[in-house]
């Protein structure tokens, strides 16, 4: 069994440039969530996707899309980056089904910074 | 009002003692609820959940969980150097699948 996977590991960027992160679910998972985490906060959930679908969204701007994909992996993508952007994107999966919350269990993580 | 509240610390436990972390939250609607330990330039490792009031045991982890003061603890035995992290509690609602994190606790285990 593979666990969640993230790419790239680092990455530098300038102010309002675009970025594209990668995430694949572990295996056996349907749902991919991403996280937003500041230097010395704990993570702020952006959305989820499901079936391909946005599965709900936290409170951030639309220049934050993503996408997934019939193989369960997924996409961050963020337009028009600002300074403070700049944090560690988490994905993290779980199995959807059966009404029960399923634990999510977290890649290691993209470090992005917006110069 | 932030929707989980954690002390952000440090928390410093001499090593072999219990170290006790906290967590309030706003939504009574919350359901479900974790522990997650972060080692520094790490991503989160989950340790615990629970979804019923009570004690709930695994090795030397304890959660705690008060529905009705919306309140849930972890109780950390026999510390040891490397349980040195911050803890992060998360909580999500009925059917909802995000998790909402407090700001998390740095804990330092002294040997």
């Amino acid at each position: 069994e593979t666990g969640v996977t993230q790419s790239p590991t680092h990455l530098i960027k300038t102010r309002g440039q675009q970025v594209t992160l990668r995430c694949s679910s572990q295996s056996g998972h349907n749902t991919v969530s991403w996280y937003q985490q500041a230097l010395g906060q704990g993570p702020q959930f952006i959305f989820q996707y499901y079936r391909e679908e946005e599965n709900g969204r936290g409170n951030f701007p639309p220049r934050f899309s993503g996408l997934q994909f019939p193989n369960y992996s997924s996409e961050l993508n963020v337009n028009a980056l600002e300074l403070d952007d700049s944090a560690l994107y988490l994905c993290a999966s779980s199995w959807t089904g059966g009404g029960a919350y399923n634990e999510q269990f977290f890649g290691p993580g993209t470090r992005l910074t917006v110069l | 009002q932030k929707e989980v509240e954690q002390n952000s610390g440090p928390l410093s436990v001499p090593e072999g003692a219990i170290a006790s972390l906290n967590c309030t939250y706003s939504d009574r609607g919350s359901q479900s609820f974790f522990w997650y330990r972060q080692y520094s330039g790490k991503s989160p490792e989950l340790i615990m959940f629970i979804y019923s009031n009570g004690d709930k045991e695994d090795g030397r982890f304890t959660a705690q969980l008060n529905k009705a003061s919306q309140y849930v603890s972890l109780l950390i035995r026999d510390s040891q150097p490397s349980d040195s992290a911050t803890y992060l509690c998360a909580v999500t609602g009925q059917g909802a699948q995000k998790l909402v994190f407090g700001q998390g606790t740095r804990l330092t285990i002294n040997p």
